[in-house]
Order: C-alpha cells, then structure tokens, then sequence
C-alpha cells in the first residue's frame, strides 16, 4: 500500500534560518503529492501540492519539488519566520478519495 | 479554492451522549470526507460521505457509532455516538476539488468527559 515518511520533530530552528522538511513516499502509481499545514488549534490548510515529475509547487515562501526518481518531495523555504510556526503534513493522493498522510513535523521558529 | 466551515468549534460533551457535527462548503466539490485527528496524531479517514446514500466507511469504523448524512452535495454532519473518553479528537471534514486536492475545514474539537 501507499506510505508517507516524513521527518520526525520538532524541529527548532532561529528566524531566518532555512528550512527543510523530508518527506519520502511509497506508491504504486503516479500520485499527486502534496504539503499542508496546521497552525495551532487550527485545521488543515493547503500550502502546494505537484501533479507530475519535476513539477515544483511553491506557497508563501515555501517549496518542494515532486522527485521522482528518489521518491521525495522535500520542503524547503529559505528564511523561516515565527509565524511558520505549525504542523506540517506531507501527503499523497493516488485516487480521488484515498489521501495518505505523514505522521507531520512540527515547527518551532524561535525569535 | 473550496472555502469549508464547520460547526461547532469546539464542545465538551458527558460520557454516553451523541454530538452532531456541520460541515458546509462554499462550492461544489466532487466528494466530501470526515477524518479524526487524535491528539498529537496523523489524520485518519473516518468515511466519505456520499449524497444521497449511506457513507462509506473505512476499516474500524461503523455507522451506528458515526453516522453520516449528506442531503446535498455542500452539506453533510457528522454524529459521535454514545461518546467515550476515547473518541476526545479533533474531527475534521474535507470536501475534494478536481481530482486529487481536497481543502479541509477548521475542525471540531471534541473533549469527552
């Protein structure tokens, strides 16, 4: 089946600092990959997402690009702000009502 | 975007009680969702809810516990049955935009006494 493994947390870094955010995944088609976040008591809210090979998604700073031959779709995002404080949440989607979830990694930017 | 709302936010409900939760989407979406979010957890899909008809549920959950209805194609609830300590999680309803993006609503923070 379908599998998402994402770094574990928290993550603790200084504003400014840069960010990245593993994430691998296991499919046994051509899925589409995506980032969500979850601000504190907040639900999920969609930050990118890549449909195909080499696409790169790319949301308030942030990016991950869909590798498909290592099978990652890594976030990065050059200067980390206390505000990107959350959870984030690699995810893939093979059909439409399948979505498989990473266990998230928390952010935590300290000023 | 699909813009989803639910209420209520939040609620603190006695053992044994049932808590119906909305879910209401601004626009058509395709297929709608109910997850579970337990604390300090990964979401886990609960059902889709399908209009019309009875929901499709996911393995280890049933419909006496969480029943579902959708009426319309913007609108489903969700109910936590007879409640336990257990079922205190956050409950979080999506709705699926083309094919392969859903947007997820704020949640119900639910707490079982």
């Amino acid at each position: 089946g379908n599998s998402v493994t994402q770094m574990e947390g928290p993550v603790t870094l200084s504003e400014e600092a840069f960010l990245t955010i593993n994430c691998t995944y296991t499919a046994t088609g051509y899925p589409s990959l995506f980032w969500y976040v979850q601000y504190p008591g907040e639900g999920l809210q969609l930050l990118l997402k890549a449909t195909k090979a080499d696409d790169k998604g790319s949301n308030k700073g942030f990016e991950a690009t869909y590798r498909k031959e290592t099978t990652s779709f890594h976030l990065e995002k050059g200067s980390v702000q206390v505000s990107d404080s959350a959870v984030y949440f690699c995810a893939l989607s093979d059909r439409p009502q399948k979505v498989t979830f990473g266990i998230g990694t928390k952010l935590q930017v300290i000023p | 975007s699909a813009v989803i709302s639910q209420k209520p936010s939040r609620d603190i409900c006695q053992r044994g009680t049932s808590l119906t939760i909305q879910c209401q989407v601004d626009s058509q979406v395709t297929m709608m969702f109910w997850y579970r979010q337990q604390p300090g957890q990964s979401l886990t899909l609960i059902a889709t809810a399908n209009q019309g008809s009875e929901a499709t549920y996911e393995s280890g959950f049933v419909i006496d516990k969480f029943p579902i209805s959708r009426p319309n194609l913007t609108f489903s609830t969700l109910t936590v049955s007879n409640m336990s300590p257990e079922d205190s999680s956050i409950y979080l309803c999506s709705g699926l935009e083309g094919t392969d993006t859903q947007y997820f609503g704020p949640g119900t923070r639910l707490t079982v006494l």
